[in-house]
């Protein structure tokens, strides 16, 4: 089983900042199989990231991935007010899928 | 305009079944294997299992494997949960979600229902 482990737990930032959260598997992924999703309060993910660095439909690209292998980042370029909330990173290279990382929580500074 | 809506969730006993479903629209839902993902309260999420487009493959997290039981009804454009013998960590937020990719499943979610609470206790 492969563990992805995010950091940092919490990242405190502004408005305006750019935002670099990371996303490290226990083993290699394959293909670049991992993504990224946010999670509003009291709301459902939304897929923002697949396939490492894919922008899903009508996610503004403020948002971008990158890495592979063991390593994955998620940057947010500039911080808008709406995008502070909680993100997970999950591998799906593995069948079955089977894997999300315990998240980091962006918070407004 | 895809929506995912999940129904079912109640509070049950220890050692109690219930059945989950979801109805889909704004998508051939037939072309589309289908997951539920479920979320403890104040915790991160948790892929459960997985039903390819035909129903013909089905995959459980170990967590649940031979206690639930994944299925679909493509004439209905719904897909359903049974699950037996629960136990109080069993208590979660029950997501239907989307597969991203057409056809063969490629295990990440582009479309999430708003889920249904299930609430294990006595």
């Amino acid at each position: 089983e492969i563990v992805l482990t995010q950091s940092p737990g919490t990242l405190s930032l502004s408005p305006g900042e750019r935002a670099t959260l990371s996303c490290r598997a226990s083993q290699s992924v394959s293909s670049s199989y991992l993504a990224w999703y946010q999670q509003k309060p009291g709301q459902a993910p939304r897929l923002l990231i697949y396939g490492a660095s894919s922008r899903a439909t009508g996610i503004p690209d403020r948002f971008s991935g990158s890495g592979s292998g063991t390593d994955f980042t998620l940057t947010i370029s500039r911080l808008e007010p709406e995008d502070f909330a909680v993100y997970y990173c999950q591998q799906y290279g593995s069948s079955p899928p089977d894997t999300f990382g315990q998240g980091t929580k962006l918070e407004i500074k | 305009e895809v929506q995912l809506v999940e129904s079912g969730g109640v509070v049950v006993q220890p050692g109690g079944s219930l059945r989950l479903s979801c109805a889909a629209s704004g998508f051939t839902f037939d072309d589309y294997a289908m997951h539920w993902v479920r979320q403890a309260p104040g915790k991160g999420l948790e892929w459960v299992s997985l039903i390819s487009w035909d129903g013909g493959s089905t995959y459980y997290a170990d967590s649940v494997k031979g206690r639930f039981t994944i299925s679909r009804d493509n004439s209905k454009n719904s897909l359903y949960l049974q699950m037996n013998s629960l136990r109080a960590e069993d208590t979660a937020l029950y997501y239907c979600a989307k597969d991203g990719r057409i056809a063969v499943a490629a295990g990440y979610f582009d479309y999430w229902g708003q889920g249904t609470l299930v609430t294990v206790s006595s």
